[in-house]
């Protein structure tokens, strides 16, 4: 099992275009969450998605900021319009299905977004 | 709303000393707390949950509900212990779905073990 993968690791944007961040779960994970860090910060909770549907986006801005999970590929987190503001690590998580506890999330090796 | 706070940012120890990162959180119900350490150039990854109450590379940590402490302790710190450590929580029972597996992070603790 390759873990969750995230791409690109790095990525450049200059101000006013789009940064699309992809995460593939670990196998068998239906479960994937999206936390950002930035700088000097810890992560935050953004969103969190199984497949087709957002079961909760408290932590997303509630402009130019998008998440998906699709029944088939990759969970997308998109950014319209970036800002130097967003300048962050993104960091995806999975975990299985839920059995009525909270399951160990498993995390990716995060995107590095610069917005010049 | 939770919140977690690991008061030290930095924390030096020599090989063989004991070490202690302090972790406090704020929840009015039960929650679950976590430990997640990233080493060098690797992911963040699980270094032990509460409910397990087991031991991980020599370290424990012990929920303190009456203090709302969730303090990470080794008797004996390693250099292969250098890292970034957070403290993490998730409120627990299900808190209507809104905030099932969101975990709510500390600053997190660099610690640095000196030969």
């Amino acid at each position: 099992n390759a873990g969750v993968m995230q791409n690109p690791r790095h990525l450049v944007r200059r101000r006013g275009q789009e940064a699309r961040l992809r995460c593939s779960p670990m196998k068998g994970h239906s479960h994937v969450y999206w936390y950002r860090q930035l700088p000097e910060e810890g992560l935050k909770f953004m969103v969190y998605l199984q497949k087709e549907n957002i079961i909760d986006e408290s932590g997303m801005p509630k402009e130019r900021f998008s998440a998906e999970f699709p029944k088939e590929g990759p969970s997308i987190l998109r950014i319209q319009q970036v800002v130097r503001g967003d300048s962050a690590a993104y960091f995806c998580a999975s975990s299985p299905l839920l059995s009525g506890r909270a399951d160990t999330q498993y995390f990716g090796p995060g995107t590095r977004l610069t917005v010049l | 709303a939770q919140r977690v706070t690991q008061p030290e940012k930095l924390l030096s120890v020599f090989k063989g000393a004991p070490v202690e990162l302090k972790c406090n959180y704020s929840y009015s119900g039960s929650p679950e707390l976590f430990w997640y350490v990233q080493y060098s150039r690797q992911r963040l990854q699980l270094l032990l949950r509460h409910i397990s109450r087991e031991s991980i590379k020599g370290f424990t940590a012990d929920l303190n509900k009456g203090e709302t402490s969730f303090h990470l302790k080794k008797p004996f710190a390693q250099e292969e212990d250098s890292a970034m450590y957070y403290c993490a929580l998730i409120p627990f029972p299900n808190a209507g779905g809104t905030s099932y597996g969101k975990l709510t992070f500390g600053q997190g603790t660099i610690l640095t073990v000196h030969p």
